[in-house]
């Protein structure tokens, strides 16, 4: 596979569920993002992890939390979640430090919190 | 801190007619710019950027966008558009060196036959 993979493509979830969101990238890549997509708002960054290690958190809610064993993958688990935290989740990777800027995003995971 | 406005948030345009889609910005310090493009059920997709160099950039797509860092705009253009055009699309700045896109709220660009 090439490019940025993410799973599930949709996921439904009770507010008392725990549920984890992955994301891959097969680029070489060495920062990863994620992002979040409500309608009528524009698209939100969550966190960004560089060469594994966190180095943003946008006051993202503890229920959000991400884990980043490796350069290649990043989880999302969901904790309690609300039902203002449905969305479209987005994964992107980057090549920092080298100029060739530009985020490649996967195609995300409709989340619905029921 | 930086902000991104697309002045549209729905465009409809004939097919084979040209189209513009508006993005400004505001920022104190110098910025990368880009153009991303989503469409249904899928996630975005870099159509061009804007690092350095020439003010026109030109992407995939038949796209082109034109920085003017005296208006502080960055405006796509294409000059005849197909169906298959029919997305979302997506204004985003990065402060240099910031690793941190902004984005607009999106225009959605419709194509009628």
């Amino acid at each position: 596979e090439t490019g940025v993979t993410q799973t599930p493509r949709h996921l439904v979830m009770g507010m008392t569920n725990k549920k984890s969101l992955k994301c891959e990238q097969h680029l070489g890549h060495n920062a990863m993002y994620w992002y979040k997509q409500s309608a009528k708002k524009p698209l939100e960054l969550m966190f960004v992890y560089n060469f594994k290690e966190q180095t943003e958190n946008n006051s993202v809610p503890s229920r959000f939390s991400p884990e980043c064993p490796n350069s290649s993958h990043l989880f999302l688990h969901l904790h309690t979640l609300q039902p203002e935290d449905s969305a479209l989740y987005l994964c992107a990777s980057s090549q920092e430090g080298t100029g060739n800027y530009g985020y490649t995003f996967g195609s995300g995971t409709r989340l619905t919190v029921v | 801190a930086q902000s991104v406005t697309q002045l549209d948030s729905q465009v409809p345009v004939f097919e084979e007619a040209p189209v513009e889609l508006r993005c400004n910005y505001s920022s104190s310090v110098s910025v990368y710019l880009f153009w991303y493009v989503q469409y249904p059920n899928q996630g975005l997709q870099l159509l061009l950027k804007y690092l350095s160099g020439s003010t026109l950039v030109k992407g995939i797509n038949g796209f082109e966008a034109e920085f003017n860092k005296s208006q502080t705009s960055f405006h796509l253009r294409k000059p005849s558009v197909h169906i298959s055009d029919t997305a979302e699309y997506f204004c985003a700045v990065e402060v240099q060196g910031a690793q941190k896109l902004v984005f607009g709220q999106g225009t959605r660009l419709t194509i009628n036959p």
